[in-house]
């Protein structure tokens, strides 16, 4: 069992949509990730919060909106997205040390209609 | 700008035979950290073994190893003894040292080889 919950495992939403994906961490870790992984294309990192701060932001569009209310939770909101975003988003979670590595959940499979 | 290239899309392997994956990464930095991940159809990653660069001493962990030649940036996994829940998509991964600004999740990731098993 991970340590690392998603929810929904799939979801499929047409582009006018709103909908949120929820990442929850059960391993008293401090930092919290989002990433993106498309077909035949690496995985690319979307959003970073260490300590509920936002840290880092790849360059993603604002239809993505992250939100981080505590260590343990981490959301993606989604708001009229285009076909293109159709993925598999991914959340991990780790201790901001150096050597600790990186612990993923089982994914979102989106699906933009 | 780092990258992170894996030029076996798939890979096939027999049942308790030993294979290995390729591996290369191109950078300037010369401190970084090197990970191997397993992706199987559960779709979670699953680190299988991560190499310091300053170590010259290559991973292992059990029957996963890593030949780690830093002068040609090769990174390769070799898995021993294969087994069926081997099968997976793998992908070999570079993060930057905390002396480049690297964070802990900010990792380049390659494309990515299927390893399938055969019985």
């Amino acid at each position: 069992e991970t340590g690392v919950t998603q929810t929904p495992r799939h979801l499929v939403m047409g582009m006018t949509n709103k909908k949120s994906l929820k990442c929850e961490q059960h391993l008293g870790h401090n930092a919290m990730y989002w990433y993106k992984q498309s077909a035949k294309k690496p995985l690319e990192l979307m959003f970073v919060y260490n300590f509920k701060e936002q840290t880092e932001n790849n360059s993603v569009p604002s239809r993505f909106s992250p939100e981080c209310p505590n260590s343990s939770h981490l959301f993606l909101h989604l708001h009229t997205l285009q076909p293109e975003d159709s993925a598999l988003y991914l959340c991990a979670s780790s201790q901001e040390t150096q050597n600790s590595p990186l612990h993923f959940g089982n994914g979102t499979r989106l699906t933009v209609t | 700008a780092q990258t992170v290239t894996q030029s076996q899309p798939e890979m096939s392997v027999q049942e308790a035979e030993t294979v290995t994956l390729s591996c290369t990464y191109d950078t300037s930095e010369s401190d970084y950290y090197l990970f191997w991940y397993k992706q199987p159809p559960s779709r979670q990653m699953i680190l299988v073994i991560r190499q310091e660069a300053y170590k010259q001493q290559n991973a292992t962990e059990n029957r996963f190893s890593v030949n780690f030649q830093k002068a040609a940036k090769s990174f390769s996994l070799k898995i021993s003894d294969s087994q069926l829940g081997d099968a997976a998509m793998y992908f070999c991964a570079y993060r930057s040292g905390l002396n480049y600004g690297g964070s802990q999740g900010n990792l380049i990731f390659g494309k990515g080889t299927k390893l399938s098993v055969k019985p």
